[in-house]
Order: C-alpha cells, then structure tokens, then sequence
C-alpha cells in the first residue's frame, strides 16, 4: 500500500530564506514521486516529479527535490524563497495500478 | 489547463437535492479521476475511470455516483446533497495508468456549498 506523510501542515519563511518542505513515503513498490503546487483558487500544477533514474529532481520555478530511498524522502527544496512561492505543496505517491496517493499539504508562507 | 474544464465553477444548492458535477477533456486521455479538497485533509479520490463505462471507487465515495459515456466527459452525481459534502471538487486526468510517466492534469476546481 502507498501512503504520503508531509511534515508540518504550515511552513513560514523570509524571503530569500531557504524553503524546505518535508515528505516521507511509504511504497510496497518501487514509488513513483511527484510534488504539486496549488496557488489560491487554482487547480494543482506539477512542480517536479522522481520516476527512475538521477536522485536529485530539478522542477520548475527553481525547486528541487532528492528521492533518499534509505529514507524514504522526497524533501523539496528552494534555495531562497519569493513571495510567489507562497501556496500549498502536496506531495504524492504514485502506484501501478493508476493512482495518485496525496499527503495532506503544506502551505507555505513566504515574509518580506 | 486548457485541456481540462470543470463546471460550473460555483454551485449553491440545498440539502437532499441531486447536484451533477461535469469534468471535459480535450486531451483523449484514458484515466479520469474525481477527488474533494477538504482542509486538513488534502485531496481524497471519489471515483475513477480508466476507459468510457469502465469505473471504479476510491477512499470517499459514499453518496457519490459517476458515470462515463464518453472519454471526454466524466460526471460525478451526488444523488442527494448534504452538508457534509460541502467542499471543492477537482478532475485530474492521466495520458496511462502508469502515472509514473505523466502524472495528473489537474482542473481549475469547482467550490460547491451545500446549505
């Protein structure tokens, strides 16, 4: 069975401050990893996704995540943070069988 | 996402009332997918589908129906509204099953309250 834990339902940081939002995964399989990001009254977008291969995932508006499966992680991170970064991040554990299985997000706050 | 529209985008309905939910693609993708967003709750999958009349329950469906009579249209009826189903509704869908590949393409959502 697969299941997503994100850590901390609310992450505030300064701007130009490093984002580091958490997730750790529990797959029966080989996981298939996405990150997601939900500006207000916006459907989901992807940010970035781990299927096979290079462990550090480079996504869109300078995120990244690495897939630590000793850990089970997929922590997604920004080296210094903009106020349109600010939104709520879902991280997700994609199965075989055609499912996406979603933490319960994070939303993220982003200070001048 | 343009290959995606949900509608309506707003309803306001009455308890013990049937309401319909309509997802459109453009995209000929195979897989579609109804899930509510709750706070504290993230996103919870209603129902899916994975071919035209081919469909299947997900974790929250109870008081939910679906149907698909075509691969562009995905319905999502609640039979009866109550409150509890107060909540947004979104429509993802998916190129494969294999979501390792492509992931979801999500739509715009649709906020319904029922009062």
């Amino acid at each position: 069975a697969q299941s997503v834990t994100q850590l901390g339902s609310h992450v505030s940081v300064s701007e130009g401050a490093l984002v580091l939002l958490r997730c750790n995964y529990s797959s029966s399989v080989p996981p298939y990893l996405f990150w997601y990001v939900q500006y207000p009254n916006q459907g989901l977008q992807l940010l970035l996704k781990y299927t096979t291969g290079a462990t550090l995932v480079k996504g869109i508006n300078g995120f990244e995540a690495e897939f630590k499966k000793s850990e089970t992680s997929f922590h997604l991170t920004k080296p210094s943070a903009h106020m349109s970064d600010a939104a709520e991040y879902f991280c997700a554990v994609g199965s075989t069988l055609g499912r996406l299985y979603f933490g319960r997000g994070t939303q993220l706050t982003v200070w001048p | 996402d343009a290959g995606i529209t949900q509608s309506p985008r707003h309803k306001v309905t009455e308890t013990g009332t049937p309401v319909t939910l309509r997802c459109h693609q453009t995209e000929n993708h195979r897989y579609m997918y109804w899930y509510r967003q709750d706070p504290g709750h993230g996103l919870r999958l209603i129902h899916y589908s994975y071919g035209v009349k081919d469909t299947d329950k997900g974790e929250v469906s109870d008081g939910y129906s679906v149907s698909r009579s075509k691969t562009e249209d995905f319905l999502l009826t609640l039979e009866s509204a109550t409150s509890s189903q107060t909540s947004v509704y979104f429509c993802a869908i998916s190129e494969s099953g294999q979501t390792f590949n492509y992931g979801y393409t999500f739509g715009s959502g649709t906020r319904l309250t029922v009062v």
